[in-house]
């Protein structure tokens, strides 16, 4: 059974770099018709989509966020992950990684991780 | 970027169906989802495509999709039903969620 696990700092000062991986067990990143992505939730709030990456490398990123993001994949270890710079308090927010699945304009989440509470403060 | 709009809550009767509308400008020329989050859980998918549901969802939810407007239905409302639900779709590489509907079962 596929499962996805977030891991990384969970308190990252204001104006660093955010970083996490996600890591993909019980199956191959590398696989046709999936996306990987980076999903986040701000306490108390709704669900914001921070960007996909396919196995390749291709990537499509949030504009909201384009300027602060890098997502990169890496196949060896089966795992992708989410730097986001210049952070600030509004960046603290549980952070999840989810697999993107679709086709023919079809795409959703089928498979999230548990999610990773990141703080962002001095 | 596509902006989808929820209401911020809605109230059922248990045994009641609730009905949660999603909209966006012709969204109903694009696919349509909708995951259900309980309080310090992962979203889950509860309806794809519209009008599919993954394995392991009850019959109780559907969906439809038409015009501006996608709506998820639940019929025979139970108290586990209770949660957070939110809609996505997909617009020109970028996946738009929904602001959250709070779903209560009074």
């Amino acid at each position: 059974q596929l499962q996805l696990q977030e891991s990384g700092p969970g308190l990252v000062k204001p104006s660093e770099t955010l970083s996490l991986t996600c890591t993909v067990s019980g199956g191959a990143i590398s696989s046709d018709s999936y996306y990987w992505d980076w999903i986040r939730q701000p306490p108390g709030k709704g669900l914001e989509w921070i960007g996909s990456i396919y196995y390749s490398g291709n990537t499509y990123y949030n504009t909201s966020l384009k300027s602060r993001i890098t997502i990169s994949v890496d196949t060896s270890k089966n795992q992708f992950s989410l730097k986001l710079n210049s952070v600030t308090a509004a960046d603290t927010a549980v952070y999840y990684c989810a697999r993107l699945r679709g086709g023919d304009d079809d795409w959703h989440f089928d498979l999230w991780g548990r999610g990773t509470l990141v703080t962002v403060s001095s | 970027s596509y902006e989808l709009t929820q209401p911020p809550s809605v109230s059922v009767f248990p045994g009641q169906a609730a009905s949660i509308n999603c909209s966006g400008d012709k969204l109903g020329d694009k696919y349509a989802c909708w995951y259900q989050q309980k309080p310090g859980q992962s979203p889950v998918l509860v309806i794809y495509q519209d009008t599919k549901r993954p394995s392991g969802i009850p019959e109780r939810f559907s969906g439809s999709n038409s015009g501006n407007t996608a709506t998820l239905t639940i019929s025979e409302t139970q108290a586990m039903d209770e949660a957070d639900y939110y809609c996505q779709t997909w617009d020109t590489n970028t996946v738009p969620f929904g602001g959250g509907t709070k779903l209560t079962v009074l």
